[in-house]
Protein backbone atom coordinates (compact mmCIF):
# COMPACT_ATOMS: atom_id res chain seq x y z
CA UNK A 1 0.00 0.00 0.00
CA UNK A 2 1.38 3.49 -0.50
CA UNK A 3 3.08 5.32 2.34
CA UNK A 4 3.57 8.72 3.42
CA UNK A 5 4.12 10.93 0.53
CA UNK A 6 5.34 14.54 0.81
CA UNK A 7 5.84 17.11 -1.83
CA UNK A 8 7.95 18.78 -3.20
CA UNK A 9 10.89 16.36 -2.53
CA UNK A 10 13.00 19.68 -2.64
CA UNK A 11 12.58 23.26 -2.45
CA UNK A 12 14.66 26.13 -3.39
CA UNK A 13 13.44 29.66 -1.66
CA UNK A 14 14.92 32.98 -1.61
CA UNK A 15 15.29 35.05 1.95
CA UNK A 16 11.66 36.64 2.96
CA UNK A 17 9.61 33.92 0.22
CA UNK A 18 6.78 32.00 1.33
CA UNK A 19 6.42 28.18 1.24
CA UNK A 20 3.90 25.59 1.23
CA UNK A 21 4.87 21.81 2.21
CA UNK A 22 2.55 19.13 1.67
CA UNK A 23 1.71 16.12 3.56
CA UNK A 24 -0.04 13.24 2.34
CA UNK A 25 -0.33 10.92 5.24
CA UNK A 26 -1.52 7.15 4.95
CA UNK A 27 -5.44 6.37 4.76
CA UNK A 28 -7.22 6.12 7.70
CA UNK A 29 -4.35 7.13 9.85
CA UNK A 30 -5.44 9.97 12.99
CA UNK A 31 -2.56 11.07 13.82
CA UNK A 32 0.08 13.16 12.00
CA UNK A 33 3.04 15.02 12.72
CA UNK A 34 5.71 17.56 11.45
CA UNK A 35 9.44 17.43 12.79
CA UNK A 36 12.53 19.60 11.37
CA UNK A 37 15.64 17.56 10.79
CA UNK A 38 18.57 19.69 10.02
CA UNK A 39 21.90 18.70 8.88
CA UNK A 40 23.49 16.17 11.16
CA UNK A 41 20.79 16.16 13.49
CA UNK A 42 17.93 14.07 14.30
CA UNK A 43 14.35 15.41 13.86
CA UNK A 44 13.11 17.56 16.25
CA UNK A 45 9.22 17.46 16.62
CA UNK A 46 7.05 20.40 15.30
CA UNK A 47 3.21 19.89 15.50
CA UNK A 48 0.61 17.43 16.04
CA UNK A 49 -2.47 16.82 14.71
CA UNK A 50 -5.37 14.66 15.75
CA UNK A 51 -7.84 14.09 12.54
CA UNK A 52 -8.40 18.07 11.93
CA UNK A 53 -7.49 19.37 15.24
CA UNK A 54 -4.16 20.73 15.75
CA UNK A 55 -3.30 19.29 19.31
CA UNK A 56 0.12 20.71 20.14
CA UNK A 57 2.29 23.46 17.93
CA UNK A 58 4.90 23.92 20.77
CA UNK A 59 7.70 22.90 18.96
CA UNK A 60 6.68 25.73 16.02
CA UNK A 61 9.62 27.93 16.18
CA UNK A 62 8.16 30.78 15.08
CA UNK A 63 4.81 32.58 14.39
CA UNK A 64 6.09 32.49 10.74
CA UNK A 65 5.68 28.32 10.86
CA UNK A 66 1.99 27.32 10.40
CA UNK A 67 0.17 23.74 9.44
CA UNK A 68 -3.20 23.01 8.95
CA UNK A 69 -5.06 19.71 8.04
CA UNK A 70 -8.57 21.08 7.47
CA UNK A 71 -10.09 17.79 6.20
CA UNK A 72 -7.92 15.10 8.94
CA UNK A 73 -6.32 13.93 5.81
CA UNK A 74 -3.52 16.04 3.56
CA UNK A 75 -1.72 18.53 5.68
CA UNK A 76 0.28 21.47 4.85
CA UNK A 77 3.71 23.52 6.32
CA UNK A 78 3.80 26.91 5.66
CA UNK A 79 6.73 29.18 6.50
CA UNK A 80 5.79 32.60 5.81
CA UNK A 81 9.09 34.99 5.09
CA UNK A 82 11.11 32.04 5.29
CA UNK A 83 15.23 32.99 6.37
CA UNK A 84 18.03 30.95 6.36
CA UNK A 85 18.03 29.45 9.66
CA UNK A 86 14.75 27.53 8.11
CA UNK A 87 16.82 25.09 6.04
CA UNK A 88 16.58 21.70 6.63
CA UNK A 89 14.64 18.48 5.92
CA UNK A 90 11.37 18.70 6.88
CA UNK A 91 9.46 15.32 7.78
CA UNK A 92 5.77 14.41 8.18
CA UNK A 93 4.62 11.14 10.08
CA UNK A 94 1.80 9.33 10.38
CA UNK A 95 0.04 6.93 12.63
CA UNK A 96 -2.89 4.65 12.86
CA UNK A 97 -4.47 5.78 16.15
CA UNK A 98 -4.36 8.89 18.48
CA UNK A 99 -1.27 10.47 19.89
CA UNK A 100 -1.09 8.73 23.02
CA UNK A 101 -1.75 5.40 21.49
CA UNK A 102 1.98 3.78 21.50
CA UNK A 103 1.48 3.01 17.65
CA UNK A 104 4.66 3.45 15.29
CA UNK A 105 4.83 6.49 13.27
CA UNK A 106 4.98 6.55 9.46
CA UNK A 107 7.98 9.08 8.16
CA UNK A 108 7.93 9.95 4.17
CA UNK A 109 10.71 10.81 2.28
CA UNK A 110 10.59 14.50 3.25
CA UNK A 111 11.51 17.74 1.72
CA UNK A 112 14.73 19.65 1.65
CA UNK A 113 14.52 23.29 1.82
CA UNK A 114 17.39 25.59 0.95
CA UNK A 115 16.53 28.85 1.94
CA UNK A 116 19.29 31.57 0.08
CA UNK B 1 12.51 17.11 30.77
CA UNK B 2 13.37 14.47 28.21
CA UNK B 3 16.20 13.66 26.22
CA UNK B 4 17.99 10.58 24.36
CA UNK B 5 21.79 10.35 23.50
CA UNK B 6 23.60 8.76 21.32
CA UNK B 7 27.34 8.83 22.59
CA UNK B 8 28.81 7.43 18.87
CA UNK B 9 28.61 9.34 15.76
CA UNK B 10 29.99 6.61 14.07
CA UNK B 11 30.04 2.85 14.36
CA UNK B 12 32.30 0.49 12.01
CA UNK B 13 31.85 -3.42 11.65
CA UNK B 14 32.81 -5.97 9.55
CA UNK B 15 30.62 -7.53 7.40
CA UNK B 16 29.30 -10.81 9.52
CA UNK B 17 30.67 -9.20 12.81
CA UNK B 18 28.06 -8.43 15.70
CA UNK B 19 26.80 -4.92 16.06
CA UNK B 20 25.57 -2.69 18.32
CA UNK B 21 24.55 0.79 18.62
CA UNK B 22 23.99 2.58 21.88
CA UNK B 23 21.46 4.71 23.20
CA UNK B 24 20.89 6.31 26.63
CA UNK B 25 17.49 7.99 27.83
CA UNK B 26 16.14 10.29 30.48
CA UNK B 27 12.37 10.71 31.18
CA UNK B 28 10.01 11.56 33.63
CA UNK B 29 7.61 8.87 33.54
CA UNK B 30 7.15 5.57 32.08
CA UNK B 31 9.81 5.33 28.86
CA UNK B 32 8.38 4.47 25.08
CA UNK B 33 11.46 3.90 23.09
CA UNK B 34 11.86 3.48 19.35
CA UNK B 35 14.42 2.66 16.74
CA UNK B 36 14.54 3.91 13.33
CA UNK B 37 16.62 3.64 10.53
CA UNK B 38 17.61 5.75 8.08
CA UNK B 39 18.81 5.21 4.56
CA UNK B 40 20.23 8.14 2.11
CA UNK B 41 17.09 10.13 0.56
CA UNK B 42 14.43 8.10 1.94
CA UNK B 43 12.29 8.45 5.08
CA UNK B 44 13.16 6.71 8.72
CA UNK B 45 11.62 3.20 9.09
CA UNK B 46 10.65 1.79 11.78
CA UNK B 47 12.92 -1.23 13.28
CA UNK B 48 11.72 -1.74 16.55
CA UNK B 49 9.83 -0.52 19.89
CA UNK B 50 9.51 -1.05 23.50
CA UNK B 51 6.64 -0.32 25.43
CA UNK B 52 6.47 -3.09 28.41
CA UNK B 53 6.59 -6.43 29.04
CA UNK B 54 10.30 -8.38 27.62
CA UNK B 55 13.36 -6.31 28.09
CA UNK B 56 14.90 -7.84 24.74
CA UNK B 57 12.57 -6.82 21.95
CA UNK B 58 12.82 -8.53 18.16
CA UNK B 59 12.16 -5.98 15.25
CA UNK B 60 12.83 -6.05 11.54
CA UNK B 61 16.05 -7.34 9.45
CA UNK B 62 16.94 -9.45 12.53
CA UNK B 63 17.52 -6.41 14.92
CA UNK B 64 17.11 -6.38 18.43
CA UNK B 65 17.37 -4.18 21.10
CA UNK B 66 18.04 -4.59 25.13
CA UNK B 67 15.67 -2.21 27.31
CA UNK B 68 17.78 -2.05 30.74
CA UNK B 69 16.30 0.04 33.28
CA UNK B 70 19.14 0.73 35.88
CA UNK B 71 21.13 2.04 33.20
CA UNK B 72 18.53 4.02 31.55
CA UNK B 73 20.10 2.12 28.13
CA UNK B 74 18.33 0.82 24.94
CA UNK B 75 21.04 -0.57 22.53
CA UNK B 76 20.48 -1.66 19.43
CA UNK B 77 21.88 -5.55 18.45
CA UNK B 78 22.42 -7.54 15.41
CA UNK B 79 23.86 -10.73 15.64
CA UNK B 80 25.46 -11.12 12.28
CA UNK B 81 25.94 -7.73 10.38
CA UNK B 82 25.32 -7.19 6.72
CA UNK B 83 26.70 -4.54 4.28
CA UNK B 84 23.03 -3.50 3.38
CA UNK B 85 23.12 -2.73 6.97
CA UNK B 86 25.02 0.94 6.61
CA UNK B 87 22.63 3.76 7.52
CA UNK B 88 21.66 6.37 9.61
CA UNK B 89 20.19 5.27 13.19
CA UNK B 90 17.82 7.54 15.53
CA UNK B 91 17.02 6.27 18.66
CA UNK B 92 13.62 8.04 19.94
CA UNK B 93 12.16 8.33 23.32
CA UNK B 94 8.26 9.17 24.20
CA UNK B 95 7.65 10.04 27.49
CA UNK B 96 4.26 8.91 29.38
CA UNK B 97 0.56 9.15 28.39
CA UNK B 98 -0.13 12.51 27.64
CA UNK B 99 2.71 12.83 25.01
CA UNK B 100 2.58 12.92 21.59
CA UNK B 101 5.92 13.15 19.77
CA UNK B 102 9.01 11.19 19.67
CA UNK B 103 12.19 12.49 20.94
CA UNK B 104 15.11 11.50 18.61
CA UNK B 105 18.72 11.05 19.34
CA UNK B 106 21.53 12.57 17.09
CA UNK B 107 22.29 9.75 15.26
CA UNK B 108 25.07 6.87 14.77
CA UNK B 109 25.85 6.06 11.13
CA UNK B 110 26.70 2.51 10.88
CA UNK B 111 28.97 1.40 8.35
CA UNK B 112 29.26 -2.30 7.43
CA UNK B 113 33.17 -3.11 5.88
CA UNK B 114 32.82 -6.31 3.47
Amino acid sequence: GAGVSQSPRYKVAKRGQDVALRCDPISGHVSLFWYQQALGQGPEFLTYFQNEAQLDKSGLPSDRFFAERPEGSVSTLKIQRTQQEDSAVYLCASSLGAGTTLNEQFFGPGTRLTVL
Amino acid sequence: AQSVAQPEDQVNVAEGNPLTVKCTYSVSGNPYLFWYVQYPNRGLQFLLKYITGDNLVKGSYGFEAEFNKSQTSFHLKKPSALVSDSALYFCAVRAGTGANNLFFGTGTRLTVIP
